[in-house]
């Protein structure tokens, strides 16, 4: 069973700053077949990332996802106030389960 | 557009079977290669996989849970349901029902909190 372990925890930036989240893999990933989803309070996950790094329909291109074998990036060039939220990857290339990692939650600083 | 919307009991008493269907709606249950599933989020905590079926009826089921979680499938009714047997007060979560696609999330409905207790 491939576990993903997602860092940092918690990420305290600014409106206008980058912001990088990091999902590891116990184990390659194959196909890059790692997802990358946003869920903020009171609402249902929503798919940002595909494919490692194939934006998801109406996705702003300030999301960019990266990465191959055991780790992947998703990037916020430039966060605006609504990108503050929890996001999760969530591997589906080398195992069958639903697998997600722990989370990493952007705030404001 | 695909919506999803979960219904079910919001209150399960312990050792007691969570129930809970997903009504699916603009689209098919039984086209295209889609998988339908079932995610969980205790409170305050991460998403938790717990399987999927696809409209033939072939399921997967996440091992933690293998042994007390079934899905099955209703094509005639575009639905598709979770039973979880002998619930604890662990098991209160919302419950998500999503459309997957080659590995992926795409659909997703909003939830419904389950709470377990006496």
């Amino acid at each position: 069973e491939i576990v993903l372990t997602q860092s940092p925890g918690t990420l305290s930036l600014s409106p206008g700053e980058r912001a990088t989240l990091s999902c590891r893999a116990s184990q390659s990933v194959s196909g890059g077949y790692l997802a990358w989803y946003q869920q903020k309070p009171g609402q249902a996950p929503r798919l940002l990332i595909f494919g490692a790094s194939s934006r998801a329909t109406g996705i702003s291109d300030r999301f960019s996802g990266s990465g191959s074998g055991t780790d992947f990036t998703l990037t916020i060039s430039r966060l605006e106030p609504e990108d503050f939220a929890v996001y999760y990857c969530q591997q589906y290339g080398s195992s069958p389960e639903l697998t997600f990692g722990g989370g990493t939650k952007v705030e404001i600083k | 557009q695909v919506q999803l919307q979960e219904s079910g009991p919001g209150l399960v008493k312990p050792s007691q079977t969570l129930s809970l269907t997903c009504t699916v709606s603009g689209g098919s249950i039984n086209s295209g290669f889609y998988y339908w599933s079932w995610i969980r989020q205790r409170p305050g905590k991460g998403l938790e996989g717990m399987g999927y079926i696809y409209s033939t009826g072939s399921t997967h089921y996440n091992p933690p849970l293998t042994s007390r979680v079934s899905i099955s499938i209703d094509t005639s009714k575009n639905q598709f349901s979770l039973r979880l047997s002998s619930v604890t007060a662990a098991d209160t979560a919302v419950y998500y029902c999503a459309r997957g696609s080659r590995g992926v999330l795409f659909y997703w409905g909003q939830g419904t909190l389950v709470t377990v207790s006496s």
